[in-house]
């Protein structure tokens, strides 16, 4: 299994309070990414880095920001939770694309319950 | 931009019988498809995937895909199921931005359900 983990597994907590969900690989791979998983909608993704301090968004964004100061690990934090923001993330990472897409490694996803 | 479309939002089969997983995708000059699974309080593994080359592409577990490029689908096959291939399968076209930047882009999943 690729070496991703993602910290917390579980949280609860109250709407407008802060909220950084850590994801921490040990593969040395350029690409991160910060997904949600909602019924009905599959995997969208919240935004995505390509190397140290280099990130984009992605479909989800709004109300979300993440920080990567590190190859190893990208931090993606809610500033005021929203119910709206309940959901399962799941950190994923990949290598250069070279000619083609490489495949994209899972965490086991952070299950977040905003009341 | 790019879409994927499940048909199916849910597959129930009794154990033995064969599957289809239907996944059509929005046109692209350049295509990669990937189906991925899901199995319960898990994250996304990858099942297969289709760079390039031959358009039947197979897993290891018996699941086989094929690229058909006239009707824009990928669908997933498989002749037998069994118990465990109880989980939820998603379908996947990366989509390219920028050179090589891209992002996978998902459906919405097909939760297939086997049966004794």
């Amino acid at each position: 299994d690729a070496g991703i983990t993602q910290s917390p597994r579980h949280k609860v907590t109250e709407t407008g309070t802060p909220v950084t969900l850590r994801c921490h690989q040990t593969e040395n791979h350029r690409y991160m990414y910060w997904y949600r998983q909602d019924p009905g909608h599959g995997l969208r993704l919240i935004h995505y880095s390509y190397g140290v301090k280099d990130t984009d968004k992605g479909e989800v964004s709004d109300g979300y920001s993440v920080s990567r100061s590190k190859t190893e690990d990208f931090l993606l934090t809610l500033e005021s939770a929203t119910s709206s923001q309940t959901s399962v993330y799941f950190c994923a990472i990949s290598e250069s694309i070279g000619s083609g897409p490489n495949e994209q490694f899972f965490g086991p996803g952070t299950r977040l319950t905003v009341l | 931009a790019q879409s994927v479309t499940q048909l199916d939002s849910q597959v129930p089969v009794f154990e033995e019988a064969p599957v289809e997983l239907r996944c059509n995708y929005s046109s692209s000059v350049s295509v990669y498809l990937f189906w991925y699974v899901q199995y319960p309080n898990q994250g996304l593994q990858l099942l297969l995937k289709y760079l390039s080359g031959s358009t039947l592409v197979e897993s290891i577990n018996g699941f086989e895909a094929e690229f058909n490029k006239s009707q824009t689908s990928f669908h997933l096959r498989k002749p037998s199921v069994h118990i465990s291939d109880t989980a939820e399968y998603f379908c996947a076209v990366f989509a390219t931005y920028g050179g090589s930047q891209g992002n996978l882009i998902f459906g919405k999943g097909t939760k297939l359900s086997v049966k004794p």
